[in-house]
């Protein structure tokens, strides 16, 4: 069985600064690791996936999260916020142990963007 | 636009009522789930189904029943819910049921019980 941590429920931050979102995981078997995002009123959109190779994957949109296996971390960042950031981020796990497509989510974390 | 609709969008309704919620995918997936979104809690995976079988039953209680017709169409038959049960109730499809497909989510039907 595989378990998401994301420690920070709400997280400020002015436009234009940095943001990391973190995301801790366990799990006995190796992982395919995911982050998704909500906006408000919709429903669930990915952002990007970590599945194998480099452990650095981007998304169109500026954010970036680094596969960490000795740490069992995925944390997201993004360099520069904008106000259209703002949304829930969910952090989520599926474990290799060929049970199919079960993700296990974390509780998620709200980013808040502020002038 | 994530190819994948539900509706109603909002439903309220009494413990004693029987409802159904409904998604459609359009993009030509094969395997197809529920999962409940409560406040604070993370999302919890209620059924799965790939190609129009059940392959997961998360523990749910028989008082929400699933119906998968073919691999477009997913419906949640609810009766007698209790307040508890309220939520917002996502759909999700993939290509196929492994594990490094995408899944692909709908906007949610937000169910109140009252």
């Amino acid at each position: 069985a595989q378990s998401v941590t994301q420690l920070d429920s709400q997280v400020p931050v002015f436009e234009e600064a940095p943001v990391e979102l973190r995301c801790n995981y366990s799990s006995s078997v190796s992982v395919y690791l995911f982050w998704y995002v909500q906006y408000p009123n919709q429903g669930l959109q990915l952002l990007l996936k970590y599945l194998s190779g480099s452990t650095l994957v981007e998304s169109i949109n500026g954010f970036e999260a680094e596969f960490n296996k000795s740490q069992t971390s995925f944390h997201l960042r993004k360099p520069s916020v904008h106000i259209s950031d703002t949304a829930e981020y969910f952090c989520a796990v599926t474990g290799l142990t060929g049970g199919g497509n079960k993700l296990t989510f974390g509780t998620g974390t709200q980013l808040k963007v502020e002038l | 636009e994530t190819g994948v609709t539900q509706t109603p969008r909002h439903l309220v309704m009494g413990m004693t009522n029987k409802k159904s919620l409904k998604c459609e995918q359009h993009l030509g997936h094969n395997a197809m789930y529920w999962y409940k979104q409560s406040a604070k809690k993370p999302l919890e995976l209620m059924f799965v189904y790939n190609f129009k079988e059940q392959t997961e039953n998360n523990s749910v209680p028989s008082r929400f029943s699933p119906e998968c017709p073919n691999s477009s169409h997913l419906f949640l038959h609810l009766h007698t819910l209790q307040p508890e049960d309220s939520a917002l109730y996502l759909c999700a499809s993939s290509q196929s049921a492994g594990g490094a497909d995408t899944q692909y989510f709908g906007p949610g039907t937000r169910l109140t019980v009252l």
